[in-house]
């Protein structure tokens, strides 16, 4: 049994630059979620796509951050000219049509220097 | 907007002893109500849930009733373990298309033995 699976688990990078996550999802699930938790708080939802199809975004995804789903199996989320306040811990969740539990993968970890 | 709000840890127990950590929501529909536990080093894991008015959601010695007069979920265990030290998380999700959760900010378990 393969859960969510994202990579990298951890980032480094210099502010200004870009950097892009992917997530991989349960096989048979069709939603896709991706949360931010940053240190001492809970995940707060960022995007969510059902199959391909990217269907809301969070006030909290600023116009720096994309995501896709190109085939509605795998996503990437990228930043783009990262900021320090985009230090946080990045989490990727995946649930099926029927079942409403998310299974969360490990998150990718990103410092932002 | 719909929000969750949870005790503030750390809370520190002796082993044996009872566990309370108190949970309320507000929501404007009539969410489903969670409990995702995080361990040391480990990603979100679902502890229970509980999808309608009275429902008790359990599960490895926790539980939790879903209130629906008191907007609560607070989350019981008879006697905790050393095991049990994490971080627990309180969250609800909408019956909407998205399901996206609401988590509330995290309390930090610390059992001593």
């Amino acid at each position: 049994d393969t859960g969510v699976s994202q990579n990298p688990r951890h980032k480094i990078t210099k502010r200004g630059q870009n950097v892009t996550f992917r997530c991989d999802p349960i096989s048979e699930h069709n939603r896709l979620y991706w949360y931010r938790q940053t240190l001492g708080q809970g995940p707060e939802f960022l995007t969510y796509f059902q199959n391909e199809a990217q269907l809301e975004k969070s006030r909290l995804l600023s116009d720096r951050f994309s995501a896709e789903r190109p085939k509605g199996s795998f996503s990437t989320l990228e930043i783009q000219r990262t900021e320090q306040g985009d230090s946080a811990m990045y989490l990727c969740a995946s649930r099926g049509t029927v079942q409403e539990t998310q299974y969360f993968g490990p998150g990718t970890r990103l410092l932002v220097l | 907007g719909d929000s969750v709000t949870q005790m503030e840890g750390p809370v520190t127990l002796s082993e044996e002893a009872f566990l309370t950590i108190n949970c309320t929501y507000t929501a404007t529909g009539y969410p489903s109500l969670f409990w995702y536990v995080q361990y040391p080093g480990e990603g979100l894991q679902l502890l229970l849930k509980a999808t309608k008015a009275d429902d008790k959601g359990s599960n490895k010695g926790f539980e939790a009733t879903y209130r629906k007069e008191t907007t609560s979920f607070h989350l019981e265990k008879g006697s905790v373990q050393v095991s049990d030290s994490a971080v627990y998380f309180c969250a609800l999700s909408e019956r909407s298309s998205a399901s996206k959760i609401i988590f509330g900010s995290g309390t930090r378990l610390s059992i001593r033995p």
